[in-house]
């Protein structure tokens, strides 16, 4: 079965905090995608990345960056000096190859404070 | 704007009540999809087309739902005889089939449902 946990519910951070959202994924597909997304507030969900199976290069965007790791099945997403703008809900989704459907975690909130 | 938009934004309905909503897909992208969104859960698919093909539905769309996308371009769902437990917000997105790999979905607003 696919599945997607992120058993951080809740973090709350003090503004210049760098903060870690976790990210475990199960599937037995050896070609998926993993995707991590943004909803603020307001409730539009907000792409912020995509990383195929086969590529293993963590990635750094800004004070974005994420792990991804296939020997545990964890692709980590951390925020260096967080800023209040930063609060929102982070959600991971794992694709498989055969589907175009995306498997949602039931995401975590953050929350940053001045 | 070139986004994903969604239409309406807000419904509220009595029980027993049809309702229908609306999704326009950014332009040049050929896949839509819908996902339902409960308070404090991520979105669970429900269903997608390429063009106006449906290619996969979930085991949560009942009978009661029906999800078309005539002509390939804009997509409706409607829900039939709505009950309590589908109240929830109803998110729309769309992406592009190319020669790349990924396809990331971009998703529109959402559709907020309260079913009284």
């Amino acid at each position: 079965a696919q599945k997607v946990t992120q058993a951080q519910t809740e973090i709350s951070v003090v503004e210049k905090e760098d903060v870690t959202l976790d990210c475990v994924y199960e599937t037995r597909d050896t070609t998926y995608y993993l995707f991590w997304y943004k909803q603020p507030p307001s409730g539009e969900l907000v792409f912020l990345i995509r990383r195929n199976s086969f590529d293993e290069q963590n990635e750094i965007s800004g004070r974005y960056s994420w792990n991804f790791q296939k020997s545990t099945s964890s692709f980590n997403f951390t925020i260096t000096a967080s800023q209040v703008v930063d609060s929102a809900v982070y959600f991971c989704a794992l694709r498989m190859d055969s589907s175009y459907k995306l498997i949602f975690g039931s995401g975590t909130r953050l929350l940053v404070r001045p | 704007d070139t986004g994903v938009s969604q239409n309406p934004r807000h419904k509220i309905t009595k029980r027993g009540q049809n309702v229908t909503f609306r999704c326009d897909p950014i332009s040049e992208h050929n896949r839509l999809y819908w996902y339902r969104q409960t308070l404090g859960q991520g979105p669970e698919f429900l269903t997608y087309f390429q063009n106006e093909a449906q290619l996969e539905k979930s085991r949560l769309l009942s009978d009661r739902f029906s999800a078309e996308r005539p002509k390939g371009s804009f997509s409706t769902l409607e829900i039939q005889r709505t009950e309590q437990g589908d109240s929830a917000m109803y998110l729309c997105a769309s992406s592009l089939v190319s020669g790349s790999t990924g396809n990331e979905q971009f998703f529109g607003p959402g559709t907020r449902l309260t079913v009284l």
